[in-house]
């Protein structure tokens, strides 16, 4: 069965800095992994998604992600946090075949200070 | 020229009554989603619809009925209200699996809350 695990609830960064959001993964076949982002009150926006194509996937905003597989994570990064970053981020895999099916991991909340 | 939308985007309302959520998409995709998010922000899908035909039935109460009149609509009765039934309610659509990994496009959410 597919399921994603996101290794931080909570993660602080100062505007400026590094980000760095966790996930690893566990999945019975080559996975399709995606990275959605909740701003407050708001509905989820797609950062990026990875799909058996090129490892490093480039998504919106400078986030990217690393698939690796023998590791099984797909970790999310940005050099440089932004004070509009701030959000729950939620790590997302494909159970694939006729239906589609996404399973969620619990969400980490991001909160960048000034 | 909103990809995906719902109405209503806040929905209060007491124990027992009955509501509809509604949700359309204009991004000419042919699968729809309905996803349940909880109190501690968990996603979980809820129902899938194909071009009309439903796909995936979680086990999901049966006062929760999906309904589809064409594949850019799928609404969401919810019958004899509950507490429990609190959450926000996303709608979702994407084109058909012809491959994996297809995207899943999201509504804005309708925030219900039973009293």
């Amino acid at each position: 069965a597919q399921s994603v695990t996101q290794l931080d609830s909570h993660v602080s960064v100062s505007e400026g800095t590094p980000v760095l959001l966790r996930c690893n993964y566990s999945s019975s076949y080559s996975p399709s992994l995606f990275w959605y982002v909740q701003h407050p009150n708001k509905g989820l926006q797609l950062l990026l998604k990875y799909t058996s194509a090129a490892t490093l996937v480039k998504g919106i905003n400078g986030f990217e992600a690393e698939f690796k597989k023998s590791e099984t994570s797909f970790h999310l990064t940005k050099p440089s946090a932004h004070m509009s970053d701030a959000a729950e981020y939620f790590c997302v895999v494909s159970k694939g075949g006729a239906t589609n099916k996404l399973i969620f991991g619990t969400g980490t909340l991001l909160a960048v200070q000034p | 020229d909103t990809a995906v939308s719902q109405t209503p985007k806040y929905l209060v309302t007491q124990m027992g009554n009955d509501k509809s959520i509604k949700c359309e998409q204009n991004l000419g995709h042919d699968t729809m989603y309905w996803y349940k998010q909880d109190s501690k922000k968990f996603l979980k899908i809820m129902f899938s619809y194909n071009n009309k035909e439903l796909i995936i039935n979680e086990t999901v109460p049966n006062r929760f009925s999906p309904k589809s009149p064409d594949k850019a609509h799928l609404n969401l009765h919810i019958n004899s209200l509950e507490l429990g039934d609190s959450a926000v309610y996303f709608c979702a659509s994407s084109r058909p699996l012809v491959r994996a990994g297809e995207t899943q496009y999201f509504g804005p959410g309708t925030r219900l809350l039973v009293l």
